[in-house]
């Protein structure tokens, strides 16, 4: 199975401030990633998937890219709502494999 | 507006048996691959199981292979997922999800917790 190694494991920041996210798989993935937030009490929900390509509804502060093995997950001003946990997800491969996720809090 | 409803969790002892239900609607649930996964304590999502659109293929980690077994009724528009002999590591929250890659719609859950 690919393995997806997420970095970090937890961060806080600040209010406005520019937060990325990464994920390196264990070999080329070909784009077929996607991001999904959870917030506190919630599921999972789809941000990102074909690593840049954004869920309608989406707000525009997050944005996805990378290619090969290493992508990243951005959010250009972080707002409050978006505290909670990310995670980032291979389907290239079956099975699709999950990165262990990144803990957001607000500083 | 696609909805995915988990029932069944509950407490279980180990070594005991628990059977998850997964009702769909807003979507045409056989056309769809469907899958479980799961939520450790520690927060770690594991793909625990998929079946393709007409229940004819299923998948299953090392994890958990002889002990679950998911299954559907297209007819109700249902998913399941029967567990037996639980170990404690089988603690979790259990999310329905729709397709068996992309995992593009989520239930809201269904905790089981196994302990004596």
């Amino acid at each position: 199975d690919i393995k997806m190694t997420q970095s970090p494991s937890s961060m806080y920041a600040s209010l406005g401030e520019r937060v990325t996210i990464t994920c390196k798989a264990s070999q080329d993935i070909n784009s077929y990633l996607s991001w999904f937030q959870q917030k506190p009490g919630k599921s999972p929900k789809t941000l990102i998937y074909r690593a840049n390509r954004l869920v309608d509804g989406v707000p525009s502060r997050f944005s996805g890219s990378g290619s090969g093995q290493d992508y990243s997950l951005t959010i250009s001003s972080l707002e409050y709502e978006d505290m909670g946990i990310y995670y980032c997800l291979q389907y290239d491969e079956f099975p699709p494999t999950f990165g262990g996720g990144t803990k957001l809090e607000i500083k | 507006e696609v909805q995915l409803v988990e029932s069944g969790g509950g407490l279980v002892q180990p070594g005991g048996s628990l059977k998850l239900s997964c009702a769909a609607s807003g979507f045409t649930f056989s056309s769809y691959g469907m899958s479980w996964v799961r939520q450790t304590p520690d927060k770690r999502l594991e793909l625990v199981a998929t079946i393709n659109s007409n229940g004819g293929s299923t998948y299953y980690p090392d994890s958990v292979k002889g002990r679950f077994t998911i299954s559907r009724d297209n007819a109700k528009n249902t998913l399941y997922l029967q567990m037996s002999s639980l170990k404690s590591e089988d603690t979790a929250m259990y999310y329905c999800a729709r397709d068996i890659t992309t995992f593009a719609y989520w239930g809201q859950g269904t905790l089981v917790t196994v302990s004596a």
